[in-house]
């Protein structure tokens, strides 16, 4: 079952920052917190993950909190592209497997 | 790298018919997953393999899905008889390894609609 808790959708101006909320309070001190995305009719795609540490690439940044019960994905200037339904998951066993929530559809208006 | 391919595309069969679906995963990955995806929801995982071998299909409706990994490589999913309540898209996804921070890549899905 999923250990997180999302908001089921939320709407981000385009060219603003889009700050994604996801609650893992029970997470373990060795489970990663991932961050995938699924865009219309295709498979999700992953976007980053972190253990204890902020975390950035290219698509995104991850900001853990120091007590590591919640995080927040942010795009920093969002798209249209960027419309997508974003999965905040915790690994949950050493046998890497991932348990989805419902997700959050958000919404990029022009 | 090639990604993880998935035929078909689509699918649709009347109910109590059966149907198979395939995935080949990335090259080299060890592990692999199929998860049911229901309108609306979150995918929901069937079963895990590592290598040929089943690790968890806790999850799987054992009385009608079936799935087998042979060789370590390719992967077949099969239903039947299906029922109404099977209509998801079914979605593979591979890995490299198990434990530490090891991520999925996933396969465009196969949409199954049963009427």
């Amino acid at each position: 079952d999923a250990k997180t808790t999302q908001p089921p959708s939320m709407d981000c101006a385009e060219g603003r920052a889009a700050n994604l909320p996801c609650n893992h309070s029970t997470i373990s001190g060795n489970e990663y917190v991932y961050w995938y995305r699924q865009i219309h009719s295709q498979g999700p795609q992953y976007i980053i993950h972190g253990l204890k540490n902020n975390e950035t690439n290219e698509m995104a940044s991850l900001i853990i909190t120091e007590d590591r019960k919640s995080s927040t994905l942010i795009l920093p200037h969002a798209t249209l592209r960027d419309t997508a339904v974003y999965y905040c998951i915790v690994r949950v066993d050493n046998f890497n497997k991932f348990y989805f929530g419902s997700g959050t559809k958000l919404n990029v208006k022009p | 790298e090639a990604g993880v391919a998935q035929s078909p595309r689509y699918k649709i069969i009347e109910k109590r018919q059966s149907v198979a679906f395939w995935c080949n995963p990335i090259s080299g990955h060890a592990t692999l997953y199929w998860y049911q995806q229901i309108l609306g929801q979150g995918p929901k995982l069937l079963i895990q393999f590592q290598n040929n071998g089943v690790v968890d299909d806790s999850q799987l409706p054992k009385d009608r899905f079936s799935a087998e990994r042979l060789k370590g490589v390719d992967s077949t999913l099969k239903i039947q008889p299906a029922k109404l309540e099977d209509s998801a898209v079914y979605l593979c996804a591979s890995s490299s390894g198990t434990g530490g921070y090891y991520g999925y890549t996933f396969g465009s899905g196969t949409r199954l609609t049963v009427v």
